[in-house]
């Protein structure tokens, strides 16, 4: 079965520190990769996405994240946070062209900038 | 664009009544949508596939009675909590697909009180 984990539960950072959220999957075959995010009282918001191609990908709001086959990774990455990043994180994995849609989610990240 | 459209964002029932949640994609067709149920600080967790034309299909422990699904068109999917309990109170998110990337509704907030 597949799994996604999230290795970090709670971040803390001040403001313009630079920010890398792990994110592990188990599944041996062809996967689409994706991180959201959540801001407190709001629904989910699609950060970026990976499908094929270029392993690093660039998102919204300078967000970016490298996917690393031979580590099952896709870590998400900023280089300097802003106190609006303060969300809740999940990463998320779709495995293979026949699951379209239907995603497995980390346990989440919640991230806190001290302004 | 991918619109997915959830209603209602917030409702509050009585213990033993039944809620209908809606999912619709608005501009777009979806043979298939996605319910999840979110627990305070918790992830998502995927409660079941529904199908448009045949029977939903249900995750590991997730009890069919009690969560009904239909999806009564290609843009209509529906979530029904029946006899609802205090502890089936959560935040419910549906998505529907479009090609490899999933678009979520806004979720509703259900609690039962």
């Amino acid at each position: 079965a597949q799994s996604v984990s999230q290795h970090n539960h709670h971040v803390i950072l001040s403001e313009a520190a630079s920010l890398e959220l792990g994110c592990n999957y188990s599944y041996g075959g062809t996967v689409n990769l994706f991180w959201y995010v959540q801001y407190p009282g709001q629904h989910l918001q699609l950060l970026l996405k990976y499908f094929s191609g270029d392993p690093l990908v660039k998102g919204i709001k300078g967000f970016e994240a490298e996917f690393i086959k031979s580590k099952f990774s896709f870590n998400l990455r900023k280089p300097s946070v802003q106190w609006s990043d303060t969300a809740e994180y999940f990463c998320a994995v779709n495995a293979g062209y026949n699951q379209g849609g239907k995603l497995i989610f980390g346990q989440g990240t919640e991230l806190s900038v001290k302004p | 664009g991918a619109v997915v459209s959830q209603h209602p964002s917030r409702v509050i029932c009585k213990s033993g009544t039944s809620v209908k949640i809606e999912c619709r994609s608005l501009d777009f067709q979806a043979t298939t949508m996605f319910w999840y149920r979110q627990f305070p600080k918790k992830s998502l967790m995927l409660m079941a596939t529904s199908n448009e034309g045949s029977k939903a299909t249900y995750e590991q422990g997730v009890e069919k009675d009690k969560f009904l699904i239909n999806h009564a068109s290609l843009t209509l999917s529906t979530l029904t909590v029946t006899s609802a309990h205090p502890e089936d109170s959560s935040f419910y998110i549906c998505s529907a697909p479009k090609g490899l990337e999933a678009f979520f509704g806004q979720g509703t907030r259900l609690t039962v009180v």
